[in-house]
């Protein structure tokens, strides 16, 4: 069975800071793909960054970027420059059948608080 | 491009009583899905369509939850009768369903039910 992991509850870090949010997930498929979502208050789900399992580099995206570590099965989140909008809660997200239109599975979420 | 469309944004029932949302996805998106988010907790699918047909369904309490996706553009989630468990946030998400940026999954803005 597919499963998401995200043991932090809750991060603070101060603006203009980089910060780390963890994500490890367990699959049997050879293929998949990872995913980060923000969820700010009003409840939208914003889509963030994608990892292929079989990209090589890692995948970033402006001030997003995806620290993807195979063997480990772990696929963090790292913010930089950290913004006073970027307080939300942060999904980590897997879908299985890679290109295939497997359901994506997500995390508990950890909430990142940005102080000024 | 429009993005994920869903409404009513927000609903108060009763229980017992029937409740029904709306979306309508990204154009050309094949697959649709239906998510609960219970507050707290990450979103759990409901139902995955591709195009008009269902893919996953095996999360759907069916003796009280159903949907459709006639012509396989919009789609409808009913609740009947309502109870207070079914409380959430009812978000709905669609993708090309191909490829590997088709693979990203767009959330719309979600519809909040509350079960009273």
């Amino acid at each position: 069975a597919q499963k998401i992991t995200q043991t932090q509850p809750g991060m603070f870090v101060q603006e203009k800071e980089a910060v780390t949010l963890d994500c490890t997930y367990d699959t049997s498929d050879q293929s998949y793909g990872l995913f980060w979502y923000k969820q700010p208050s009003s409840g939208e789900m914003i889509f963030l960054i994608y990892q292929g399992s079989y990209d090589e580099q890692n995948a970033t995206e402006g001030r997003y970027s995806l620290n993807f570590q195979k063997a480990r099965k772990s696929a963090n989140l790292v913010i930089s420059a950290s913004q006073l909008g970027d307080s939300a809660m942060y999904f980590c997200a897997m879908r299985g059948r890679h290109n295939q239109g497997g359901k994506l599975i997500f995390g508990q979420g950890t909430e990142l608080s940005v102080k000024p | 491009e429009a993005g994920v469309a869903q409404s009513p944004r927000y609903k108060i029932i009763e229980k017992r009583q029937s409740v029904a949302f709306w979306c309508n996805p990204i154009s050309g998106h094949a697959t649709l899905y239906w998510y609960q988010q219970i507050l707290g907790q990450g979103p759990k699918l409901l139902i995955q369509f591709q195009n008009n047909g269902v893919v996953d369904d095996s999360q759907l309490p069916k003796d009280r939850f159903s949907a459709e996706r006639l012509k396989g553009v919009d789609s409808t989630l009913k609740i009947q009768p309502a109870k207070l468990e079914d409380s959430a946030v009812y978000l709905c998400a669609s993708s090309l369903g191909s490829g590997a940026r088709g693979n990203t999954i767009y959330f719309g803005e979600g519809s909040w039910l509350t079960v009273v």
